[in-house]
């Protein structure tokens, strides 16, 4: 089974400022998906970023970006230039592309993020 | 285009009842999947039906049931109800949940089982 996790249970950062939050993932498949939501106080889930693992390449997304390594099976979120609606709970989740783990997504414990003005 | 709707969005029920969630999903989209989130537990999957049909389900007693129409709308159901069953009860669609497929989820639907 595959497992997800967030070290960091909060984090704060200034406005204006960049901030990394961590996750990493356990599995054994080669071929899966990998997301960051942001659920707000309002408790609707946003989709932030998605990766797909056979890409090299770091999906960005503007002032969102993910630092995807693969062997290393780490997964970070990078939040540039914070702005006070960014202040949220993020998760990290996971999706297998094979199999019948159809509309599974495994999520990491997630992140309370701070903004400060 | 509109998102994914969730009723009711408060729903307050005692132990040894039922209760019907509906989650409407983005139009077009045939994929639905259900999560449980609780502050112990965090997120967790319930199951997942596609044009009608359940093909995955989650690691929940049987007390936790679903179905889709043909209009992609999706139900879930909990019978005899716990005090841990109280929850927000996250709905999601997709197109068809392959490839990179997203999955865009609902407002939620908060359960508290006095």
């Amino acid at each position: 089974a595959q497992t997800v996790t967030q070290s960091q249970p909060e984090m704060s950062v200034q406005e204006a400022e960049t901030v990394t939050l961590s996750c990493t993932y356990d599995t054994s498949e080669s071929d899966y998906y990998l997301f960051w939501y942001k659920q707000p106080p309002s408790r609707q889930m946003i989709l932030v970023i998605r990766q797909e693992a056979y890409k090299q390449q770091n999906a960005t997304e503007n002032r969102f970006s993910v630092n995807f390594q693969k062997a290393a099976k780490s997964f970070s979120l990078k939040i540039s230039d914070s702005q006070l609606g960014d202040a949220a709970m993020y998760f990290c989740a996971y999706r297998s592309a094979t199999g019948t783990s159809y509309g599974k997504l495994t999520f990491g414990q997630g992140t309370i993020l701070t903004v400060h003005p | 285009k509109a998102g994914v709707t969730q009723t009711p969005r408060y729903l307050i029920k005692t132990r040894g009842q039922q209760v019907t969630l509906s989650c409407s999903p983005i139009s077009g989209h045939r994929s639905v999947s259900w999560y449980q989130q609780t502050p112990g537990q965090g997120l967790q999957f319930l199951f997942e039906y596609f044009s009608e049909t359940q093909r995955n389900k989650g690691n929940f007693p049987g007390r936790f049931s679903g179905r889709q129409f043909s209009n992609s709308r999706s139900e879930m159901n909990v019978s005899t109800l716990e005090l841990g069953d109280s929850a927000l009860y996250l709905c999601a669609s997709s197109f068809v949940i392959a490839g990179a497929d997203t999955q865009y989820f609902g407002p939620g639907t908060r359960l508290t089982v006095l």
